[in-house]
């Protein structure tokens, strides 16, 4: 099964910050990965896919990059609404896997 | 409007079983894989399975962890989709959620807003 290890698992920001969100993945997996955004009690909301592409209604704020094994996430400003938990996917076979998840507090 | 809505959740003991749905509404139910995802009590998010449309023969793949105990199935002439779980562990114990895979079906665009069950004596 392919592994995905994120990080930071936690990380505190201010608004206004550049934040960065890191998944590796145990084996290449192509561009074949997603990222989610959940709030506490809410089902996850895509906001990439295909490694880089933005999801329609996402904010330009949000940008993904990577291939084969490395992928970041981006928020270039954080906003108050982007304090949440982030999380990677990947859907290059099967058993289709989740990464831990990046928690954003406000610092 | 893509709706998603899951149901069936509750409280069931050890080995027991529990049938869960999810109404689908607003797109072709029928041209789209399906799956189901849990998350555990402040834990992260676990594939459980999916089910491939009628064009890909209706094929399913499950996560090793519920392999031969939960059995995913659809009703397109419902805009419906299931999961039957039995023999229920207290592992099982989770936040279901249906969720819709895009055209591609390498990512999951839309999600319900979850059913909780919980396995407990």
């Amino acid at each position: 099964d392919i592994q995905l290890t994120q990080s930071p698992s936690f990380l505190s920001a201010s608004v206004g910050d550049r934040v960065t969100i890191t998944c590796r993945a145990s084996q290449g997996i192509s561009s074949y990965l997603a990222w989610y955004q959940q709030k506490p009690g809410k089902a996850p909301k895509l906001l990439i896919y295909a490694a880089s592409t933005l999801q329609s209604g996402v904010p330009s704020r949000f940008s993904g990059s990577g291939s084969g094994t490395e992928f970041t996430l981006t928020i270039s400003s954080l906003q108050p609404e982007d304090f949440a938990t982030y999380c990677c996917q990947h859907l290059n076979s099967y058993p289709l896997t989740f990464g831990g998840g990046t928690k954003v507090e406000i610092k | 409007e893509v709706q998603l809505v899951e149901s069936g959740g509750g409280l069931v003991q050890p080995g027991g079983s529990l049938r869960l749905s999810c109404a689908a509404s607003g797109f072709t139910f029928s041209d789209h894989y399906m799956d189901w995802v849990r998350q555990a009590p402040g834990k992260g998010l676990e594939w459980v399975g999916r089910t491939r449309n009628k064009a890909n023969s209706y094929t399913k793949e499950y996560a090793a962890s519920v392999k031969g105990r939960f059995t995913i199935s659809r009703d397109d002439s419902e805009n419906s989709l299931y999961l039957q779980m039995n023999s229920l562990k207290t592992e099982d114990t989770a936040v279901y959620y249906c969720a819709r895979a895009g055209v591609s079906a390498r990512y999951f665009d839309y999600w319900g807003q979850g059913t909780l069950v919980t396995v407990s004596s």
